[in-house]
């Protein structure tokens, strides 16, 4: 089983629409918990750490469930900027495990 | 002051070669990384480094060394390239000066895309 499952998408949304990725990570001894953006062909960059209490960054809203060990993006009022694939990273014993992505493409 | 940087940035090369990745950092961050990203599979750790002269195995490490004789490098060798090593390799470094890695950022390098014929 992998570590970090995640819908591949892609997801389709107009702009200023209301989007929502999951991941759920396998290992209950997972510490921490990260969603990462990639943009075609770049490296992976940081998006926002997620936090236990939830925590929110202007139009991105990250949870976290740890009873059913599931991590959740919020994005509001999608930009086309925001077309990229969005990575959940888990953290345990300084390993970070990845997802495989979710694509997200805004369309005017 | 580029951070992270990876060399070359593209690589085709022939079964059976050796193949060495280069990986460079500015900051003196203690932990790197190297990874490998295939379609379907996300990001897998091959090995990392804790600091200078130490190292561990990854997710995947079979086929690659590594080596950290120094803080700011981070060299991936396939010994005898094979065909399910066409790749994207990204190098990363994360800093824990400030103690556990809880939410520390990694920082990835623009990477390496490895073709193996």
């Amino acid at each position: 089983r992998k570590e970090v499952e995640q819908d591949p998408g892609p997801f389709n949304v107009p702009e200023g629409a209301t989007v929502a990725f999951n991941c759920t990570y396998s290992n209950s001894a997972s510490q921490s918990f990260f969603w990462y953006r990639q943009d075609c062909r770049k490296e992976p960059k940081l998006l926002m750490s997620v936090y236990s209490s939830g925590n929110e960054d202007g139009r991105f809203t990250a949870q976290l469930n740890r009873a059913s060990q599931y991590i959740s993006l919020l994005i509001r009022d999608s930009k086309l900027s925001d077309s990229a694939t969005y990575l959940c990273v888990v953290n345990r014993v300084n390993k970070f495990y990845f997802g495989s992505g979710t694509k997200l493409n805004v369309k005017p | 002051d580029a951070g992270i940087t990876q060399s070359p940035r593209y690589k085709i090369t022939e079964t059976g070669r050796q193949v060495t990745l280069m990986c460079h950092q500015t900051w003196s961050h203690s932990y790197m990384f190297w990874y490998r990203q295939d379609l379907g599979h996300g990001l897998r750790l091959i090995y990392y480094s804790a600091a200078a002269d130490i190292t561990d195995k990854g997710e995947v490490p079979d086929g690659y060394v590594v080596s950290r004789s120094k803080t700011e490098n981070f060299p991936l060798t396939l010994e005898s390239a094979t065909r399910s090593q066409t790749s994207v390799y990204f190098c990363a470094t994360e800093d824990l000066a400030g103690g556990s890695s809880s939410y520390n950022e990694q920082f990835f390098g623009p990477g390496t895309r490895l073709t193996v014929l």
